[in-house]
């Protein structure tokens, strides 16, 4: 059961433009939604994350918008650049006590075109 | 990459052999997690630690055993190796339990083939 869908799975984008990218959530429990960033041969590392009582999370080009009604997230990359080409992933935890795991989406391979 | 180091990065073994993946963490982290990346299913869990000798399930564990007997190691094992098992292997590490501020820090990874 895939409880975080992403979309899309590949995204080509010409330098300047807007990377979007959405995630989908089915567990009404998870309450904290960190974005990852990861470029080839490199482990993930931490982009941007937000809690589902605010409904956007700006950080320089980053930003992730939430709709906590409709369970879904998306993150938003302005101006964007061939350095910013990476795959990216969503992932949505549950902060309770006892809970440490992470659900990933199955990630975007952005590629920024110059 | 957050002081974590992973032995060996890659590594070609045959079915039904027995493999060590090994996880150092020089951060003092008490938690500690092993994740496959496999294209088309992004991360997932295979086992993690919240502690020495404390280890739980995650959600793809079947195949695959784990042991920390010291804080900085944490070690995957796969008891008799199978072509599925042919994946990229990350362990990543977190201070507390993942959340604001607790974020995971990830390994630069071990890629594993299995013929």
């Amino acid at each position: 059961q895939q409880q975080v869908k992403q979309s899309p799975q590949s995204l080509i984008v010409q330098k300047g433009g807007i990377s979007i990218i959405n995630c989908a959530y089915e567990n009404t429990a998870f309450d904290y939604f960190p974005w990852y960033q990861q470029f080839p041969g490199k482990g993930p590392a931490l982009l941007i994350a937000i809690r589902p009582d605010v409904s956007e999370k700006k950080e320089g080009r980053f930003t992730i918008s939430f709709n906590k009604s409709a369970k879904q997230f998306s993150l938003h990359i302005m101006d964007s650049q061939p350095g910013d080409s990476a795959t990216y992933f969503c992932a949505a935890l549950f902060t309770g006590a006892g809970s440490y795991q992470l659900t990933f989406g199955k990630g975007t391979k952005l590629s920024v075109i110059p | 990459d957050a002081g974590i180091t992973q032995s060996p990065r890659h590594k070609v073994t045959e079915t039904g052999t027995p493999v060590t993946l090994r996880c150092h963490q020089t951060e003092n982290h008490r938690y500690m997690y092993w994740y496959r990346q496999d294209p088309g299913h992004g991360l997932r869990l295979i086992h993690y630690s919240y502690g020495v000798k404390d280890t739980d399930k995650g959600e793809v564990s079947d195949g695959y055993s784990v042991s920390r007997s010291k804080t900085e190691d944490f070690l995957l094992t796969l008891e008799s190796a199978t072509s599925s098992q042919t994946s990229v292997y990350f362990c990543a590490i977190s201070d507390r339990a993942g959340g604001p501020g607790n974020e995971q820090f990830f390994g630069p990874g071990t890629r594993l083939t299995v013929l």
